[in-house]
């Protein structure tokens, strides 16, 4: 079956420090890649996604993706982090081109000290 | 412009009642796509509406059904109530169903079975 993993569960940063959140699906075939945030008390956003091109994704507040299809990995990257980037953030992938049934890893909760 | 809305944002109740969860998509969106959250799990997709019918299913029991009204709003129905479906219930709507569409998720409504 398809899965993604998250590999930290919890992650604590001071500000300024660089961010890297590890995500890797299981899917041989063609994938569609995203990045959602969830921060305290507010909805799952779109952070941003890939789906074909330049495998390097940039998304809004800073952050971007890079897709390694040889090592079916998608992870988030910002180089200096901020209290207001403190949030849960999930990683989830639409195999085979299709749309609905994202599948999404058990997300990365951030905590971001000032 | 409003965005992904559902109702009610809470919900009590007891083993083997029955439960309807209601959501209204962002404007100029025709899909509804409904994922159960459970405590400190990503999503898990439920099913997919499109056209007032059943698209896509994720691996859930019969006791999990839904539909889509014309005007492109969605209810999900859960029978026969387990302690297990205690959770966050996210609808999610997009346009159509290309993969390249972003999905946008409501806040949810979190049910609690006791």
């Amino acid at each position: 079956a398809q899965s993604v993993s998250q590999h930290n569960h919890h992650v604590i940063l001071s500000e300024a420090a660089s961010l890297e959140l590890g995500c890797n699906y299981s899917y041989g075939g063609t994938v569609n890649l995203f990045w959602y945030v969830q921060y305290p008390g507010q909805h799952l956003q779109l952070l941003l996604k890939y789906f074909s091109g330049d495998p390097l994704v940039k998304g809004i507040k800073g952050f971007e993706a890079e897709f390694i299809k040889s090592k079916f990995s998608f992870n988030l990257r910002k180089p200096s982090v901020q209290w207001s980037d403190t949030a849960e953030y999930f990683c989830a992938v639409t195999p085979g081109g299709s749309q609905g049934n994202l599948i999404f890893g058990k997300g990365t909760k951030l905590s971001v000290k000032p | 412009d409003a965005g992904v809305t559902q109702s009610p944002t809470h919900l009590i109740k007891t083993r083997g009642q029955q439960v309807t969860l209601r959501c209204s998509p962002k404007s100029g969106h025709d899909t509804v796509s409904w994922y159960q959250q459970a405590l400190g799990q990503g999503p898990q997709f439920i099913f997919q509406y499109y056209e007032e019918e059943e698209r896509q299913r994720g691996n859930f029991p019969d006791r999990f059904s839904g539909h889509q009204f014309p005007n492109y709003s969605s209810e999900l129905n859960v029978n026969a109530l387990l302690l297990g479906d205690s959770a966050l219930y996210l609808c999610a709507s997009s346009r159509g169903l290309a993969g390249e569409e972003t999905q946008y998720f409501g806040p949810g409504t979190r049910l609690l079975v006791l």
